[in-house]
């Protein structure tokens, strides 16, 4: 067990919904990162907050954002969802080695 | 997009055997790592090789950083039907100005008791 937790496990959504995935970090670790897999993919990097603020985005639309609180937990937000967000959403935490949560799948329908 | 391609794209072996799977990257790197996927869930972290290093053990693993052909290989000695999943290379990439991983899409083992 990484002590990373992702919540929910699954959701199921409707195109153009918005959706928020929740993350708690391993207990110490100021740093988390957000990736996106798409079924039979390696997981792509979304985005990565330190101490509260982005530190680095991969190719990902504004319509994926992201917020880190004071505990160093994280959401993820998704607006105007699209048939092609759906994917297993992946939290980690810490830098050079990660620490990854179990997902939460997200099905757009 | 990918900085890393894993080869083969699937393996099968008997319990027992070793695997190896290979990894090529396409820019400079400050390190690789290996992890590993079960069935879709969260990935573990297995090892981490630096751009420096040629070669690292740990337990019945064995990675090796070639840098001039930018690549690397994963070997599972005497493998266990619990090694069965999918394994990821991912590289951390100089400059990037995070500890952005960049993953290949993944080698998929299965071994067979």
């Amino acid at each position: 067990e990484t002590g990373v937790t992702q919540s929910p496990t699954h959701l199921i959504k409707t195109r153009g919904q918005q959706v928020t995935l929740r993350c708690s970090s391993q207990s110490g670790h100021n740093t988390v990162s957000w990736y996106q897999q798409a079924l039979g993919q390696g997981p792509q990097f979304i985005f990565q907050y330190y101490r509260e603020e982005e530190n680095g985005r991969g190719n990902f639309p504004p319509r994926f954002s992201g917020l880190q609180f004071p505990n160093y937990s994280s959401e993820l937000n998704v607006n105007a969802l699209e048939l092609d967000d759906s994917a297993l959403y992946l939290c980690a935490s810490g830098k050079e080695t990660q620490y990854f949560g179990p997902g939460t799948r997200l099905l757009v329908l | 997009s990918q900085q890393g391609e894993e080869d083969p794209q699937a393996l099968s072996i008997q319990e027992g055997e070793n695997a190896t799977m290979n990894c090529s990257y396409k820019t400079s790197i400050n390190n690789l790592q290996w992890y590993r996927q079960n069935s879709g869930r969260g990935l573990v972290h297995l090892i981490l090789i630096r751009s420096n290093e040629r070669e690292k053990h740990s337990g019945r693993l064995r990675v090796t950083l070639d840098t001039s052909k930018k690549s690397s290989s994963l070997l599972i000695t005497a493998s266990r039907a619990a090694d069965t999943a999918s394994y990821f290379c991912a590289t951390v990439i100089p400059g990037a100005g995070s500890y952005q991983l960049t993953f290949g899409k993944g080698t998929k083992l299965s071994v067979i008791p």
